[in-house]
């Protein structure tokens, strides 16, 4: 089965620094990794995503993320943080269906709070 | 830009009530979701939904829950007699099915509270 880490709850960044938000996976064949962000009383709001090929995604709103297979990691980062990035964001991998043409549920991390500090 | 849309945004209910919570999926989309989250936990995978029959659920979706799109854009999500545990976050979401590698569209959720 697989499943996600976000190792940090709450993550405080002052405005114009770079941001990164930690994203760690476990999956037992090739790894589908999105990460979506959840502002208030809003729905998930997609991000970005690595199925394959260059190891640094970009993403919505400057945002980027970059695979590790060897960490099997994926976190998130942005060059320089604003005040309106402060959200919930939440890594998801998507399963490997059990047969055929599976739905491709995404399992997602506990969220982390990020804060941008003006 | 078509979003999912889902109602009540928030729904009080005693245990032991049957509730209905409604989605309206984006218009060309063919996978449906929900996923639930209870409050400081993660979001989990409750019920996915392709041509008109359940595709996969998890250990959650138990006898007490029931989906059903009843017509061309709703798909609802139905709770027999709620739990006070049933109380969370749940989420519709849908999916383009032209590509297994298309990312699921999520509503704004619907706040269940079962008193």
């Amino acid at each position: 089965a697989q499943s996600v880490a976000q190792p940090e709850d709450q993550v405080n960044v002052a405005e114009g620094n770079p941001l990164t938000v930690k994203c760690t996976y476990s999956v037992s064949g090739n790894p589908y990794l999105f990460w979506y962000v959840q502002y208030p009383n809003r729905g998930l709001q997609f991000l970005l995503k690595y199925i394959t090929g260059d190891n640094l995604v970009k993403g919505s709103y400057g945002f980027e993320a970059e695979f590790n297979k060897s960490q099997t990691s994926f976190h998130l980062k942005k060059p320089s943080a604003l005040v309106s990035d402060s959200a919930l964001y939440f890594c998801a991998v998507r399963d490997i269906p059990k047969s055929g043409a599976g739905s491709y549920q995404l399992t997602f991390g506990k969220g982390t709070k990020l804060s941008v500090i003006p | 830009e078509p979003e999912v849309t889902q109602t009540p945004s928030h729904q009080v209910t005693q245990m032991g009530q049957e509730v209905i919570l409604r989605c309206v999926p984006i218009s060309n989309h063919l996978y449906f979701y929900w996923y639930r989250q209870i409050l400081g936990q993660k979001v989990e995978f409750l019920v996915s939904f392709y041509n008109n029959e359940i595709s996969e659920k998890s250990e959650i979706f138990d006898d007490q829950f029931s989906v059903e799109r009843p017509d061309g854009s709703n798909f609802t999500l139905k709770i027999r007699s709620t739990k006070l545990e049933d109380s969370a976050m749940y989420f519709c979401a849908s999916r383009l099915l032209k590509s297994s590698y298309n990312e699921q569209f999520f509503g704004p959720g619907t706040r269940l509270t079962v008193l």
